[in-house]
């Protein structure tokens, strides 16, 4: 069965280094997503993306992030400049259609930790 | 705005008990309601859904009705085992341009005993 998948599983960083977490979408799904949860806390939408450009983006996803579709099979999550803060498990997801219905895959999650 | 409410955890019950998670919502349009799961070590997996009132999302013995007069969607089972011990997380989804986006609840942490 397709999955999506997320590259690294854990990141370790120093505050202020950038970071890249990559995600493969599922390959005939044409709508992505970020997500993430911080320890303890809710999952908590960041940004989706569709025909090339975001389509949505939360008041957390500030300038400091950032999303690219560099391929046509990866999508990637850039965070800038880490703060302590941006600790968190971040999810991809993807969907064949954008509809409120739609189902999205979930990965298995980057986690990342900022020291 | 939307948002989504859990009843708090965790929840231990012993093999073949019954369970009920309760989940409400608050939402401005029309959503559509999720039942995701978290297994150990994974992401998270859709469980069931429904799209729209009186709709009852149903997979793996699990079972949850859209109420929009309660503006509720319980998640319930007959007869739970050890390996439905996970992470539940209800959800909503509405439509925002080209996509949709999810809001969570909080998630709910189900442990059985054999």
């Amino acid at each position: 069965e397709p999955e999506v998948t997320q590259t690294p599983s854990h990141q370790v960083t120093q505050m202020g280094q950038e970071v890249i977490l990559r995600c493969v979408p599922i390959s005939n799904h044409l709508y992505f997503y970020w997500y993430r949860q911080i320890l303890g806390q809710k999952v908590e939408f960041l940004v989706s993306f569709y025909n090339n450009e975001i389509s949505e983006k939360s008041e957390i996803f500030d300038d400091q992030f950032s999303v690219e579709r560099p391929d046509g099979s990866n999508f990637t999550l850039k965070i800038r400049s880490t703060k302590l803060e941006d600790s968190a498990m971040y999810f991809c997801a993807s969907s064949e259609y954008g509809g409120t219905g739609e189902t999205q895959y979930f990965g298995p999650g980057t986690r990342l930790l900022v020291l | 705005g939307n948002s989504v409410t859990q009843m708090e955890g965790p929840v231990t019950l012993s093999e073949e008990a019954f369970l009920t998670i309760n989940c409400t919502y608050t939402a401005t349009g029309y959503p559509s309601l999720f039942w995701y799961v978290q297994y150990p070590g994974e992401g998270l997996q859709l469980l069931l859904k429904a799209t729209k009132a009186d709709d009852k999302g149903s997979n793996k013995g699990f079972e949850a009705t859209y109420r929009k007069e309660t503006t509720s969607f319980h998640l319930e089972k007959g007869s739970v085992q050890v390996s439905d011990s996970a992470v539940y997380f209800c959800a909503l989804s509405d439509r925002t341009g080209a996509n949709s986006k999810l809001t969570f609840g909080k998630g709910i942490t189900l442990s059985v005993r054999p």
